[in-house]
């Protein structure tokens, strides 16, 4: 397809549990980025990758949450150890490049929605 | 550190009239971009328009408009011609110019669009 699909687009998980969300970004974007938007807010930053480096992970909120990007297309955000707080739906967004022109916008996909019982 | 402020947790308006959102937004950054993007019960979150700090003229794209007040630090969404397909979460964020672009998000207003 030609936008940023993630998978799955529902995940429900006992606390404790660990999860993995994949984003396939649109083919060609250098940047991808995760946020978190619990219900009622706008999207939070998590991290940011340029190709297949981590260049900022100021928005994690906790060391068990991990993300990767191995070969610089698709991406796997991780929660170990799931807790209640975890709960909200996880958009991937990309873009074409990096410092390209500020115009460029961030192209999301649909979400992931996490519920943690 | 930059911040956004949406005001109006709803709007509602009626179809083929116009509404605007409001948007304010606190920066240290003297240069930076505004953007709107439109979130319906689905999910997505889509891209409507962008207005860049140093832009002298007010975007627009189609039905959509944005009137840039630097002075006040207002960026709010006009949306001409209301349909009732423009019912949806309306968010207004902001990306410094510097950095890695990352976007900062309001908390949306929900617009309804009646018959």
């Amino acid at each position: 397809g030609a936008g940023v699909s993630q998978s799955p687009r529902y995940k429900v998980a006992k606390r404790g549990q660990d999860v993995a969300l994949r984003c396939d970004p649109i083919s060609g974007h250098v940047s991808l980025f995760w946020y978190q938007q619990a219900l009622g807010q706008g999207p939070e930053f998590l991290t940011y990758f340029q190709n297949e480096a981590q260049l900022d992970k100021s928005g994690l909120p906790s060391d068990r949450f991990f993300a990767e990007r191995p070969e610089g297309s698709v991406s796997t955000l991780k929660i170990q150890r799931t807790q209640q707080e975890d709960s909200a739906v996880y958009l991937c967004a990309s873009s074409l490049a990096g410092k390209g022109p500020p115009s460029q916008p961030q192209h999301f996909g649909d979400g992931t929605r996490l519920s943690i019982l | 550190a930059q911040k956004i402020t949406q005001t109006q947790p709803g709007m509602f308006v009626q179809e083929k009239e116009a509404v605007t959102l409001d948007c304010t937004y606190d920066t240290s950054d003297q240069s930076y971009g505004l953007f709107w993007y439109k979130q319906p019960s689905s999910g997505e979150m889509i891209f409507l328009i962008y207005q860049g700090s140093y832009d002298e003229q007010n975007a627009t794209e189609g039905r959509y408009s944005l009137n840039f007040q630097k002075a006040r630090k207002s960026a709010n969404l006009v949306i001409s011609a209301s349909q009732l397909g423009d019912s949806a979460m309306y968010f207004c964020a902001m990306r410094a110019n510097t950095g890695f672009q990352k976007l900062v998000f309001g908390t949306g207003t929900r617009l309804l669009v009646s018959p």
